[in-house]
């Protein structure tokens, strides 16, 4: 019962290096979405996608892009990475953006900019 | 637009005593309310969630919440803490029908001693 998984686990990055942060979820759900978790600041939202083929901007999507490749996966690139986004980051999905159900987490990818 | 407050940012009981949690909100519409629960390394699990009906939640673990909708608190209690309840907290609020984004509060730890 794998649920959510977000590889890699952790990741060391240059200023200016790209790398793109994969996430699959196997429960089937059609909304998916990327946050940023920093100390004292809980979760930020970076972008989500509510369905296959859609995605759209969240709170802090400023320096990322994402790609919703299918039903299942959904990515986050950094194009050119800075010290600011030095930080934890989830992927979640839920059974839809609207509903009253939970967002589901996977265990995150620890990444620091040097 | 909505939003989470968690007035502490951290939590200290001793073993077998209550615990309480605390979480307000703003909302102008109707509250969705959830609890997460974050252990070290791992990404947030949910507790429980409060959509309409009974303002007394229960949820995993043996705990449980107290939605107020005068006071706009939604605040997690166990009676009996355990030390493997210490983690972080998190509550978290969607503004039904006018934001379908999750909005999440800072965190709260919780350390429960022996």
């Amino acid at each position: 019962n794998a649920g959510v998984t977000q590889t890699p686990k952790f990741q060391v990055l240059k200023t200016g290096q790209s790398m793109t942060l994969q996430c699959a979820q196997d429960m089937n759900h059609n909304s998916m979405y990327w946050y940023r978790q920093d100390p004292g600041m809980g979760l930020r939202l970076i972008y989500y996608s509510a369905s296959e083929g859609t995605t759209d901007k969240g709170e802090v999507p400023n320096g990322y892009n994402v790609s919703r490749l299918n039903k299942r996966e959904f990515s986050l690139r950094l194009e050119s990475a800075a010290p600011s986004q030095t930080s934890v980051y989830f992927c979640a999905s839920s059974v839809d953006r609207g509903s009253n159900q939970p967002q589901h987490f996977g265990d995150g990818t620890r990444l620091s900019i040097l | 637009a909505q939003s989470v407050a968690q007035p502490e940012d951290q939590v200290n009981v001793a073993e077998g005593n209550p615990l309480t949690v605390k979480c307000t909100y703003s909302v102008s519409g109707n509250p969705y309310l959830f609890w997460y629960v974050q252990y070290p390394n791992r990404g947030l699990q949910f507790l429980l969630k409060y959509i309409t009906g009974d303002n007394l939640v229960k949820g995993s673990y043996g705990f449980e919440a107290e939605f107020n909708k005068s006071q706009t608190s939604f605040h997690l209690k166990k009676p009996s803490a355990l030390v493997s309840d210490s983690a972080l907290y998190f509550c978290a609020v969607r503004d039904d029908p006018y934001n379908n984004d999750m909005r999440f509060g800072a965190g709260t730890r919780l350390t429960v001693k022996p």
